[in-house]
């Protein structure tokens, strides 16, 4: 157990739909990653969080957003699903930039 | 452009014998962080090593070091004594501005 939490671990949905995925920090780290990971590729940065407030934008399509709330969970939302956006989608937290990045195991996403 | 490069797709090593994967990166600024990642089947992402820019001494973790070279902007992860359990996906990754660059992987064969 790497201390960060994601949830679903597996996730089915249709073309067209909307969900949510959700991540907590390790304790005590203030910052949290989103990273898309697609079959056979490498990690595409999506967006990161620190303590609330958006820090730095990477990849992330406008059909995606996320959030980070006071208790230093992050949600991330996908919308308008296209088959393309099946993946595994990461969440990573550190207490700040440059140290201790640990990752979650991961949300399977499927788009059916 | 700040960037990641990992010019080896595969690479296979005898067990018990010695590997090294290559990492290149392109930056402007002085101190960043690198690391080596594992991704094994499971997908989760391991940190293996982590480096600092500013210091000259090269990481060692166990079997796993680097040879960290600033000028020439290079990283690469020396695994000894080589073990069935070390196969997995190996990613080069580094704190660049406020994000966190990941090269393309190179997947490690360990051949019995």
């Amino acid at each position: 157990d790497s201390g960060v939490t994601q949830t679903p671990k597996h996730l089915i949905t249709a073309t067209g739909q909307r969900v949510t995925l959700r991540c907590s920090p390790r304790s005590g780290d203030l910052s949290v990653y989103w990273y898309q990971q697609s079959l056979d590729q490498g990690l595409q940065f999506l967006i990161q969080y620190y303590n609330g407030e958006e820090r730095a934008k990477g990849n992330i399509l406008e059909r995606f957003s996320a959030q980070q709330f006071p208790d230093l969970h992050s949600e991330l939302n996908l919308s308008s699903l296209e088959l393309g956006d099946s993946a595994l989608y990461f969440c990573a937290s550190s207490l700040r930039d440059g140290v201790g990045y640990t990752f979650g195991s991961g949300t399977r996403l499927t788009v059916v | 452009a700040q960037t990641v490069t990992q010019s080896q797709p595969e690479m296979s090593v005898q067990e018990a014998e010695t590997v090294t994967l290559s990492c290149t990166y392109d930056t402007s600024e002085s101190d960043y962080y690198l690391f080596w990642y594992k991704q094994p089947p499971s997908r989760q992402m391991i940190l293996v090593i982590r480096q600092e820019a500013y210091k000259q001494q090269n990481a060692t973790e166990n079997r796993f070091s680097v040879n960290f070279q600033k000028a020439a902007k290079s990283f690469s992860l020396k695994i000894s004594d080589s073990q069935l359990g070390d196969a997995a996906m190996y990613f080069c990754a580094s704190t660049l501005g406020n994000q966190f660059y990941f090269g393309t992987g190179t997947s490690l064969t360990v051949i019995p």
